[in-house]
């Protein structure tokens, strides 16, 4: 069955650097997005992506960050200057239109010191 | 005010058992889903069971269905027949506007299966 795959599991960083984290969608999928998770806490919304341009971002998704889909497959997102409180997991989902439900990938546990 | 709401704070079950795990909502718009999704410790996220608004009849997925009171604003998720695999973290969310919209989570609700 396919799924979305992200890399890497875990990822730790220093407070300023930039991170990259990666996404495979599902591969006839159209429909991408970034969610977040800090620990304990619920799931937010970050950015979602359809046709090489964002659809809608929220107040989250500042300056600091940045999506891009660099190939036919790889769905990335970019953190320029990480700061603490950017730890966090993160989920890539994808979907096609009209397909109810959006399929999530294992994440991507940021870890910001 | 919040759009998704789930104020159970843990629930605990007695293996075999059916429960239940509240969501209320808000929203204006006529076309929206509603969707449960699962979070074991693991910390993948699974999905459950999704009702569309205008959907009649209530949704089922085996072991799980969900209580839609459209009126009251309610989407409760009913496990039936509780497993130990159950026990994990339990987040309803929406969807708004159109088909490919974004999710919104409420914050989730702990459930704990006793054998």
């Amino acid at each position: 069955e396919p799924e979305v795959t992200q890399t890497p599991s875990h990822q730790v960083t220093q407070m300023g650097q930039e991170v990259i984290l990666r996404c495979v969608p599902i591969s006839n999928h159209l429909y991408f997005y970034w969610y977040r998770q800090i620990l304990g806490q619920k799931v937010e919304f970050l950015v979602s992506f359809y046709n090489n341009e964002i659809s809608e971002k929220s107040e989250i998704f500042d300056d600091q960050f940045s999506v891009e889909r660099p190939d036919g497959s790889n769905f990335t997102l970019k953190i320029r200057s990480t700061k603490l409180e950017d730890s966090a997991m993160y989920f890539c989902a994808s979907t096609l239109r009209g397909l109810r439900e959006q399929f999530f990938g294992p994440g991507t546990r940021l870890t910001v010191l | 005010a919040q759009k998704i709401t789930q104020t159970q704070p843990g629930m605990f079950v007695q293996e075999k058992e059916a429960v239940t795990l509240d969501c209320t909502y808000d929203t204006s718009d006529q076309s929206y889903g509603l969707f449960w999704y699962k979070q074991p410790s693991s910390g993948e996220m699974i999905f459950l069971i999704y009702q569309g608004s205008y959907d009649e009849q209530n949704a089922t997925e085996g072991r799980y269905s969900l209580n839609f009171q459209k009126a009251r604003k309610s989407a409760n998720l009913v496990i039936s027949a509780s497993q130990l695999g159950d026990s994990a973290m339990y987040f309803c969310a929406m969807r708004e506007g159109g088909a490919n919209s974004k999710l919104t989570f409420g914050k989730g609700i702990t459930l704990s299966v006793r054998p």
